[in-house]
């Protein structure tokens, strides 16, 4: 599975949009782009997932460039909630998944 | 419908003791796997099994071993437990085929004293 970059940190205002990017230069075309997040202590949230054309659902946005070596997640309207660990993750259909250090957002009031 | 299940919860265990712990996947998902959490190694894949046969395996000792049982559920066992064992233990399962993604249980926290 293709290796992803993160940032270690970011803070974000609430109720403004956040924007976490991630590189993946050595996407394969076959592998999905996935982004998981964990709130101290628990497992793993799924948040979203695609293969090439921007994906969004009721919990964010998933923005895939078009040579698919980058992606950004956007988390529209951040909470105080939405301060976690937000990992981004490449992998193949069915493959394990295998975890960066991720990016620690802090929503700020 | 009712999501990834990890029992216990919670768990203290003696050096050079064994530990079971148990995970129910969601309902129709027959692939579940297992990962071990630490301050310092983070999230690392343990095991995956599917239809009861142990299909890919990480980087850990023997000590750590799992089954899959023909209702899905599956349980991991650890045998002489050591202090490095401490850990938050995640159970995830997935849809058989697709791309459907993988959902985790909140975990069993081990504690090794």
């Amino acid at each position: 599975d293709a290796k992803t970059t993160q940032p270690p940190s970011m803070d974000c205002a609430e109720g403004r949009a956040a924007n976490l990017p991630c590189n993946h230069s050595t996407i394969s075309g076959n592998e999905y782009v996935y982004w998981y997040r964990q709130i101290h202590s628990q497992g793993p949230q799924y948040i979203i997932h695609g293969l090439k054309n921007n994906e969004t659902n009721e919990m964010a946005s998933l923005i895939i460039t078009e040579d698919r070596k980058s992606s950004t997640l956007i988390l529209p309207h951040a909470t105080l909630r939405d301060t976690a660990v937000y990992y981004c993750i490449v992998k193949a259909a069915g493959n394990k998944l295998t975890f960066g250090g991720g990016t620690r957002v802090l929503v700020k009031p | 419908k009712a999501g990834v299940t990890q029992t216990p919860r919670y768990l203290i265990k003696t050096r050079g003791q064994q530990v079971t712990l148990s995970c129910s996947p969601i309902s129709g998902h027959r692939s579940v796997s297992w990962y071990q959490q630490t301050p310092g190694q983070g999230l690392q894949f343990l095991f995956e099994y599917f239809s009861e046969t142990q299909r890919n395996k990480g980087n850990f000792p023997g000590r750590f071993s799992g089954r899959q049982f023909s209702n899905s559920r599956s349980e991991m066992n650890v045998s002489t437990l050591e202090l490095g064992d401490s850990a938050l233990y995640l159970c995830a399962s997935r849809p058989s085929s697709g791309t459907g993604y993988v959902t985790f249980g909140s975990g069993t926290r081990l504690t090794v004293v």
